[in-house]
């Protein structure tokens, strides 16, 4: 198993559709991260979680509800999204947040297309 | 306010030497961090400066001078594998990451 798995790889859906995104982490990290990125843009940080709480939230619409039922799962549920919210989704962990010099290890994200 | 800047893409030819810089404005620091993105794939870590100079990791060296708010990623003897996007981020004071755009590198035979 690789660091940080995420699934599913490409995911279509209409906007009154509820699908969820899953991210797993097999580093015994305890901080997980979703990312959006867009092209051409910076990725926008979505969601910190730290040892299954929340610590961040940066004014994401409440169409996007992350789950962190322990500290290697991440979920992203996602309903009645807009096309502006097709992206990629990145899921990353690091071994804690806040500090310096942490680094993240990134899953290889989901493709995500709105109609 | 906080800002990063990179060029958008760059070319260079397989074997030569390529440097992408990144300028930023931030209120504090903690740290400047450079990670590579092959298409399709995940981002990963290559390197971390919080000291101003370069640091050294093979062919790829990271260069920081706090003091010009500047930084490069040198990669040298390039290979047709570098060709990737490479991203700058930074951590500001209170230790959130700022990232850049990302410069995608093209490397031609």
């Amino acid at each position: 198993e690789t660091g940080v798995t995420q699934t599913p790889r490409h995911l279509v859906m209409g906007m009154t559709n509820k699908k969820s995104l899953k991210c797993e982490q097999h580093l015994g990290h305890n901080a997980m991260y979703w990312y959006k990125q867009s092209a051409k843009k910076p990725l926008e940080l979505m969601f910190v979680y730290s040892l299954e709480e929340r610590v961040e939230n940066n004014s994401v619409p409440s169409r996007f509800s992350p789950e962190c039922p322990n500290s290697s799962h991440l979920f992203l549920h996602l309903h009645t999204l807009q096309p502006e919210d097709s992206a990629l989704y990145l899921c990353a962990s690091s071994q804690d947040s806040g500090t310096g010099s942490e680094k993240l290890f990134f899953g290889s994200g989901t493709q995500l297309s709105v109609l | 306010g906080q800002n990063i800047d990179q060029p958008t893409e760059m070319t260079a030819t397989e074997g030569a030497i390529v440097q992408i810089n990144c300028t930023y404005q931030t209120s504090g620091f903690n740290g400047l961090f450079w990670y590579q993105q092959h298409a399709g794939e995940a981002p990963t870590f290559l390197s971390y400066n919080v000291l101003d100079g370069l640091e050294e990791k093979g062919r790829f060296s990271s260069f920081l001078s706090r003091s010009k708010g500047y930084s490069y990623l040198l990669l040298k003897e390039l290979q047709m594998k570098d060709s990737a996007s490479y991203l700058c981020a930074l951590k500001d004071s209170n230790y959130q990451l700022i990232w850049g755009a990302g410069t995608k590198l093209i490397i031609k035979p």
